[in-house]
């Protein structure tokens, strides 16, 4: 099965700061794909980014990136010039195949980030 | 709006009782998927259908069931509750642009 770790609970930021966000995971597939979703005290689940495990290229999506170490088995993102909005839960998952076709998200334990004015 | 639709958002019921959960996917997602978050146990994965198919079972309990309609909406239901069912539950619907969860259900149980 495959596993997630997320291994700050909590991070503190100055406000303008970048941050990462870690993130290593464990799978023996060669094919997969790792997800970063934000979830602000609201309670919702906004999708922020992708990575294929095939992509040659870190993603981006304006100030997140995704610092891809496939070696390493680690996805940490990275936040630009964090912004007081930026506090919130963050949560790295993996897709997880499963028979026929099936498959499943498989989360971390979340980080919780607040920014700092 | 992600384009996910769950109602409702807010369910406060007693110990026993039976309620239901609905989510409408996204436009042209055949597929949804339920999850459970809980504060012990993070974000669990339910079960997952297919166009009205039941394709993946995960932490389900046999006191929930959950189907999906021709229409593509899925209900998740939930019965003889307990204390411990207390959670936020998501649906998701997954296809071209990946995987989008609707805005949960906050589900008390006192």
């Amino acid at each position: 099965a495959q596993k997630i770790t997320q291994t700050q609970p909590g991070m503190f930021v100055q406000e303008k700061e970048a941050v990462t966000l870690d993130c290593t995971y464990d799978t023996s597939d060669q094919s997969y794909g790792l997800f970063w979703y934000k979830q602000p005290s609201s309670g919702e689940m906004i999708f922020l980014i992708y990575q294929g495990s095939y992509d040659e290229q870190n993603a981006t999506e304006g100030r997140y990136s995704l610092n891809f170490q496939k070696a390493r088995k680690s996805a940490n993102l990275v936040i630009s010039a964090s912004q007081l909005g930026d506090s919130a839960m963050y949560f790295c998952a993996m897709r997880e195949p499963l028979i026929q076709g099936a498959q499943k998200l498989v989360f971390g334990q979340g980080t919780r980030l607040t920014i700092n004015p | 709006d992600s384009g996910v639709t769950q109602t409702p958002k807010h369910l406060i019921t007693a110990t026993g009782q039976r309620v239901t959960l609905r989510c409408s996917p996204r436009s042209g997602d055949l597929s949804v998927y339920w999850y459970q978050q809980s504060l012990d146990q993070g974000l669990q994965f339910l079960i997952q259908y297919y166009n009205g198919e039941e394709r993946a079972k995960g932490n389900i309990l046999e006191r929930f069931s959950a189907q999906q309609f021709p229409d593509l909406h899925s209900e998740l239901n939930l019965s003889s509750l307990e204390l411990g069912d207390s959670a936020l539950y998501f649906c998701a619907s997954s296809g071209r642009y990946g995987y989008t969860f609707g805005s949960g259900t906050r589900l008390t149980v006192v």
